[in-house]
């Protein structure tokens, strides 16, 4: 079990310009999640996907971002147009579908920085 | 609109002392409560969690407490050691079984331990 994933763990972009993200989940997980971390608060939902299905999207998530989890393993997270707003932290977690257990395990994160 | 609150920011305790983390929430609606750990650039990591059907989860050196009546839990670290010092947050989740599965945040507390 080599956790969940992500690539890259730091991107600095300039504004205006389009940034994706990659999240490769625990194996057999079918449950992945986005969520985006900004200095001195907890971890914001953004977006979850059960399968290659997306089932949930905040509201925190304008028309600029889009996820995919295509194949129902890995996903990825687009930011089109990017803000200075956008900066922060992005993470993604995965979990198993098991009435028992809905812990979350994180990645390393992928820290964004907009210019 | 905040759902979990952690109201200290900060904690500083001795090393070997207990150290004791709060977590409020005010929607009767979670069921799942965990406290994650995170170090500065990496994602958080599991360190328990608690079922609302449970008012105490032990696993360690970490105790979480559930009063379920007071929508408070307690995160309990008995000895505390230097390596403990990180931020840690509180999260919850639910209704059990429900497709939404996203984690509500607190914004976390800074727990230093000195020798």
């Amino acid at each position: 079990d080599t956790g969940v994933s992500q690539d890259p763990r730091h991107k600095i972009t300039k504004r205006g310009q389009n940034v994706t993200f990659r999240c490769d989940p625990i194996s057999e997980h079918n449950r992945l999640y986005w969520y985006r971390q900004t200095l001195g608060q907890g971890p914001e939902f953004l977006t979850y996907f059960q399968n290659e299905a997306q089932l949930e999207k905040s509201r925190l998530l304008s028309d600029r971002f889009s996820a995919e989890r295509p194949k129902g393993s890995f996903s990825t997270l687009e930011i089109q147009r990017t803000e200075q707003g956008d900066s922060a932290m992005y993470l993604c977690a995965s979990s198993p579908r098991l009435a028992e257990e809905e812990t979350q395990y994180f990645g390393p994160g992928t820290r964004l920085l907009v210019l | 609109d905040q759902q979990v609150k952690q109201n200290s920011p900060s904690l500083s305790v001795q090393e070997g002392r207990i150290s004791i983390l709060n977590c409020d929430y005010t929607n009767s609606m979670f069921d799942y409560f965990l406290w994650y750990k995170k170090y500065p650039a990496e994602g958080p990591t599991f360190l328990i969690s608690i079922s609302s059907i449970k008012d105490k989860n032990e696993d360690g050196r970490f105790t979480v407490f559930l009063n379920k009546s007071a929508k408070h839990l307690s995160l309990h670290i008995v000895p505390s050691q230097p390596g403990d010092s990180a931020v840690y947050f509180c999260a919850a989740s639910g209704p059990r079984g429900s497709t939404l599965g996203r984690l509500y945040f607190g914004r976390g507390t800074q727990l230093t331990v000195w020798p």
